[in-house]
């Protein structure tokens, strides 16, 4: 099993949708969670950082994590053709990050 | 954040060639980390390379095949020796910030013929 689980996707949602994506964790010593975005050709780019159970907010994106049931998602509200890209969460324990396998999403317009 | 750039962008090599990645920060760092990704991939972490100490690698990495040299806080290289067609992958550094957050350099697409 690996350590952080994500579905591959691809994710096609319509412009303006609200998408969600997901990752689950196996090991409860983690403790930090970020949402990287990826586009194609470039490197990652970090959107969301967050270390507590509950909600975080950024503009159109929030991140949740339920640390109790070892869930993490990102929501994008208004989905838009520009938001098309791969969004990798990845978590922190000790002195590495671990990443899980990445969703492609893609918003049309 | 920090503003990371890595060269080559991209290169095609020859088997049993070498090639060495520059990545350069624009503020001094603590940690850096080279990721590979190969195509359609997440990320892999090849090691850490913290400046003033020998860098550490992760399982299924070795140090004669991705040799690293940190110099100084702005500034790694990581070798990619010997290559094989299955090197052919995006190489990727990254730095670390006290609050545990990592920033990625643009890559480094190899192809190996």
């Amino acid at each position: 099993q690996k350590e952080v689980e994500q579905d591959p996707g691809p994710l096609s949602v319509p412009e303006g949708a609200i998408v969600s994506l997901n990752c689950t964790y196996s090991n409860s010593a983690f403790q930090y969670f970020m949402w990287y975005r990826q586009y194609s050709r470039k490197g990652p780019e970090l959107l969301m950082y967050t270390y507590s159970s509950g909600n975080k907010e950024d503009g159109r994106f929030t991140a949740q994590v339920d640390k109790s049931s070892k869930y993490i998602s990102l929501f994008i509200r208004d989905s838009q053709p520009s938001d098309s890209a791969t969004y990798l969460c990845a978590i922190w324990a000790g002195n590495m990050l671990t990443f899980g396998g990445g969703t492609r999403l893609m918003v049309k317009p | 954040s920090a503003v990371i750039s890595q060269k080559p962008s991209r290169d095609i090599c020859q088997r049993g060639t070498s090639l060495t990645i520059q990545c350069q920060v624009d503020s001094q760092v603590t940690m850096m980390f080279w990721y590979r990704q190969q195509p359609g991939q997440s990320l892999t972490l090849i090691a850490t390379a913290n400046q003033g100490s020998e860098a550490t690698y992760e399982s299924g990495f070795v140090i004669d095949k991705f040799p690293i040299s940190r110099p100084n806080l702005t500034f790694s290289t990581l070798t990619v020796s010997n290559m094989s067609p299955e090197d052919s992958s995006i190489y990727l550094c990254s730095v670390g910030t006290g609050h545990n957050e990592q920033f990625f350099g643009p890559g480094t697409r190899l192809t190996v013929l």
